[in-house]
């Protein structure tokens, strides 16, 4: 069973035509849920963690919130440069330890 | 944030070569150390974490003999793809966790194999 799941797979935008993009997580004891940028043949660029319910965190066009289920990164008036896919990652126990994956949200922003 | 290189970005090689693939963290010390493993419009998974001065801890299902991993060095960490063959083709990236809290990625190597 996936721990992490995001929807939609696919989103095309028009240019300015605000949205948002989900990110369920299954997972117990959250410490930390993160939300990452990945443009075609990249590494992902990391854009913002979360820690607890309620929190809400901004960047230009984009704000992630946290409830205890989901997530949403909520974009406002999207631009063709936000195009990419956006990954959301969850972790599961403290210390320094790896990320659990969604599949991504691949955006599409149309001029 | 942690600043990662990888080299080299992209390779090709015949099945049955072996390709090792070069994880370095430019600013940070880095004890620890991460390889994902990325198919075609599919998630990154885990394959190993990597620690530096002892042996790397791998997932289930990821064989340490085929993906030895070797972290000599608090910047560098190398995963060799020993006896490639076609199924091994991915996209691999290396990240870098900063005490706990957000991870760094590289940019990424694509490697093709024949």
């Amino acid at each position: 069973e996936d721990q992490v799941t995001q929807s939609p797979e696919a989103l095309r935008l028009q240019e300015g035509e605000s949205s948002s993009l989900n990110c369920s997580y299954t997972v117990s004891g959250l410490r930390g849920l993160f939300w990452y940028r990945q443009d075609p043949g990249k590494g992902p660029e990391f854009l913002f963690t979360l820690y607890s319910a309620g929190e809400e965190k901004e960047k230009e066009r984009l704000k992630a919130t946290l409830t205890k289920k989901e997530s949403f990164l909520h974009i406002t008036a999207p631009k063709p440069e936000d195009s990419a896919t956006y990954l959301c990652a969850v972790r599961q126990t403290s210390g320094n330890t790896p990320l659990v994956f969604g599949k991504g949200t691949r955006l599409s922003v149309i001029a | 944030g942690a600043v990662v290189s990888q080299h080299p970005s992209r390779v090709i090689c015949k099945s049955g070569t072996s390709v090792k693939i070069e994880c370095r963290s430019l600013d940070f010390q880095a004890t620890t150390m991460f390889w994902y493993r990325q198919f075609p419009k599919q998630s990154l998974m885990l394959m190993a974490t990597s620690n530096e001065g002892s042996k790397a801890t791998y997932e289930q299902g990821v064989e340490k003999d085929k993906f030895l991993i070797n972290h000599a060095s608090l910047t560098l960490s190398t995963l060799t793809v020993t006896s490639a063959h076609p199924e091994d083709s991915s996209f691999y990236i290396c990240s870098v966790g900063l005490a706990g809290n957000e991870q760094f990625f590289g940019p990424g190597t694509r490697l093709t194999v024949l």
